[in-house]
């Protein structure tokens, strides 16, 4: 079965840091483009950040830029968010999605991130 | 702030046919395959329809979308309870360099 599943989230101080984890199953994630997607309480989705199948090309939302990292483990077929001085507005659940290039056809159920003092 | 603007809410009746709007601009729905979604309350979000007119394997022909220009839209005939749910519109916006999702709407079947 093509799935996704990710993990990592919790909560965490303004300033701290969290590393989420995406493991895929049924399908090689480094064959490609995947993304994070987040949801804030309430709110719409909001994209975070994409990486095409070449591993270098690499797109970030302007909120998160130069604060969060995307990057792959091709030998574990893991995509992972690394998230550096979390703000408030981080808040959220972060899903991970696998791009078909006519859309984003696999998600996972999402990691829940809470960003509070 | 989403730079692609939906309808906050549709409805309908069982039966009905309910469109869903989507308007963009030139860098993202003019230059590139608009994607719909559904997401169910408390699920993660599920692909409907691409403007390249892909439908994933599962997703009843009742869904359907269109595009011009820079606008595009969501069709749901026969509508169902089972139909209720937000729905969002997303794209590549050049501008941006970010794929962009619109602002969602709610579907409620009445």
């Amino acid at each position: 079965e093509v799935q996704v599943v990710e993990s990592g989230g919790g909560s965490v101080q303004p300033g701290g840091s969290l590393r989420l984890s995406c493991a895929a199953s049924g399908f090689t994630l480094s064959l490609y483009w995947m993304h994070w997607v987040r949801q804030a309480p309430g709110e719409g989705l909001v994209w975070v950040s994409r990486i095409k199948s070449d591993g270098r090309s690499i797109a970030y939302a302007d909120s998160v830029k130069g604060r969060f990292t995307i990057s792959r483990d091709s030998a574990n077929n893991t995509l992972y968010l690394q998230m550096n001085s979390l703000r408030a507005e981080d808040t959220a659940v972060y899903h991970c999605a696998r791009d078909s290039l006519s859309g984003l056809d696999v998600w996972g159920q999402g990691t829940t991130v809470t960003v509070s003092s | 702030q989403s730079v692609l603007i939906q309808p906050p809410s549709a409805s309908g009746t069982p039966g009905q046919r309910v469109t869903v709007s989507c308007s963009g601009s030139n860098s993202n729905i003019g230059s590139h395959t608009v994607n719909w979604y559904q997401q169910l309350t408390g699920t993660a979000p599920k692909l409907l329809f691409s403007s390249n007119n892909q439908r994933p394997s599962g997703v009843p022909d009742r869904f359907s979308g269109s595009k011009s220009g820079t606008s595009a839209s969501l069709a749901i005939s026969g509508l169902q309870s089972d139909d209720e749910a937000d729905y969002y519109c997303a794209a590549w916006d050049d501008s941006l360099d970010a794929y962009v999702f619109g602002t969602g709407t709610k579907v409620t079947v009445l």
